[in-house]
């Protein structure tokens, strides 16, 4: 079955890095694209970047780029987003979630999270 | 960047009602929409995409409607298990944004 685990969060001070990555199995990860949503404790689902099935495209919302970077190694089925300068209104719960074909845009699966806190 | 507007923002209602949550488009987005269901604690589950496609496995007590601005998303009999947060999400343009979601709860 397929199954997504996100790891690599935690506390960090404002500036500060951190990686997560997205552990993939149960089906060929290196034909899907895959995406990072996240969510702010008590708010609502926010996209944050996508990476198609070869890395070879990614996209990111404004608020993010230039700061996050996507990307994946599918020899290692591991999606990872790098959050660089990062900032108190970054603080959320990340997801990665699957895109059931070539960027058709929805999530089909999702992991369980991880949660990241931007604080001083 | 589209925004999208759900409403109501809660609901509460009995079991076997039926439910309905509306979402709005700033622009036409044709049928490029998608319907999610989380629970607390738990990730989002996608429902229906396309604006009415039901997804593979999801019960056939869910539906979809609508294109251009206006969706529908409807519970046909509201059951206990379907207490959740519902958001709808567009993909007609980047980025993707999601409705605030509604909070469904049982009377």
């Amino acid at each position: 079955q397929v199954q997504l685990g996100e790891s690599g969060g935690g506390v960090v001070h404002p500036g500060r890095s951190l990686r997560l990555s997205c552990a993939a199995s149960g089906f060929t990860f290196s034909t899907y694209a895959m995406h990072w949503v996240r969510q702010a404790p008590g708010k609502g689902l926010e996209w944050v970047a996508v990476i198609s099935s070869d890395g070879g495209n990614k996209y990111y919302r404004d608020s993010v780029r230039g700061r996050f970077t996507i990307s994946r190694d599918n020899s290692k089925n591991t999606l990872f987003l790098q959050l660089n300068s990062l900032r108190a209104e970054d603080t959320a719960v990340y997801y990665c979630a699957r895109d059931p074909g070539g960027l058709q845009w929805r999530f089909d699966y999702w992991g369980q999270g991880t949660l990241v806190t931007v604080s001083s | 960047d589209i925004q999208m507007t759900q409403s109501p923002s809660s609901l509460s209602a009995s079991v076997g009602d039926r439910v309905t949550i509306t979402c709005r488009a700033s622009q036409d987005i044709s049928n490029y929409l998608n319907w999610y269901q989380q629970k607390p604690g738990k990730a989002p589950k996608l429902l229906i995409y396309d604006a009415s496609n039901l997804e593979t496995g999801v019960p056939s007590g869910f539906s979809g409607s609508g294109s251009g601005t206006d969706f529908t998303f409807t519970i046909t009999s509201l059951q206990p298990e379907d207490i959740a947060t519902y958001y709808c999400q567009q993909y007609h343009n980047l980025p993707l944004t999601f409705g605030g979601g509604t909070k469904v709860d049982i009377k």
